[in-house]
């Protein structure tokens, strides 16, 4: 079955960047686009951007672009997402989802605080 | 960027109830597609390409619209239908969601 297994939770001070992974298991990984999406506490979802594992073709929501760097390790079936200069704006549920939107990762809780 | 509208922002409906949600995009788009989230957990697929349920997907939920009016129908409102709700466009980059409806159970 296909799974999407992110790390739960993630503590960093601001300033600072997190690289959150997503492993992909039980389809193709070259195949399907792996898209991220931002949940802020009580707010509602933000498209951040997606990959294309097959090709490491990337696109970015103009308003992450600064914010979010999109990358892959093929070879273990995993996507990456690093979140950089880190504010209390960026403490939020990020999720990887592929398969047209089909697959969610249970989603990264990252808390930025001193 | 599509921006996408939804309402009401909350709905209160009783069980058995139909209920209908709406989103409207600022522009039009091919298709919408709809996703349920309950508490705590991550947005699950209702419905793909505006009408077509996801499996596993009850049947009381449907999909419909075109261009810049979409809509979601529960025919007959259970106490598990109890989530927020949104619309999702990826006709045009950048992705966008509606900013969604909450449902309640009365």
């Amino acid at each position: 079955q296909v799974q999407l297994q992110q790390p739960g939770a993630e503590l960093v001070k601001p300033g600072a960047s997190v690289k959150m992974s997503c492993k992909a298991s039980g389809y193709t990984f070259t195949s399907y686009w792996i898209n991220w999406v931002k949940q802020r506490p009580g707010q509602g979802l933000e498209w951040i951007g997606d990959i294309y594992p097959g090709r490491g073709i990337t696109n970015y929501n103009e308003k992450f672009k600064s914010k979010a760097t999109l990358t892959l390790d093929t070879s273990s079936s995993t996507a990456y997402m690093q979140l950089s200069s880190l504010t209390s704006e960026d403490s939020a549920v990020y999720y990887c989802s592929t398969m047209r939107f089909a697959y969610w990762g249970q989603g990264t809780l990252v808390t930025v605080s001193a | 960027q599509i921006v996408l509208t939804q309402s009401p922002a909350i709905m209160s409906a009783s069980l058995g109830e139909e209920i209908t949600l709406t989103c409207s995009a600022s522009s039009s788009v091919s298709y919408m597609h709809w996703y349920q989230q309950k508490s705590g957990t991550s947005p699950k697929l209702l419905i793909y390409s505006t009408s077509n349920l996801a499996s596993g997907v009850p049947s009381r939920f449907s999909g419909s619209g075109s261009g810049t009016f979409y809509s979601l129908t529960i025919s007959s409102v259970e106490a598990e239908d109890a989530a927020d709700y949104y619309c999702h466009q990826w006709s045009s980059y950048p992705w966008t969601f509606g900013g969604g409806t909450k449902l309640e159970i009365k």
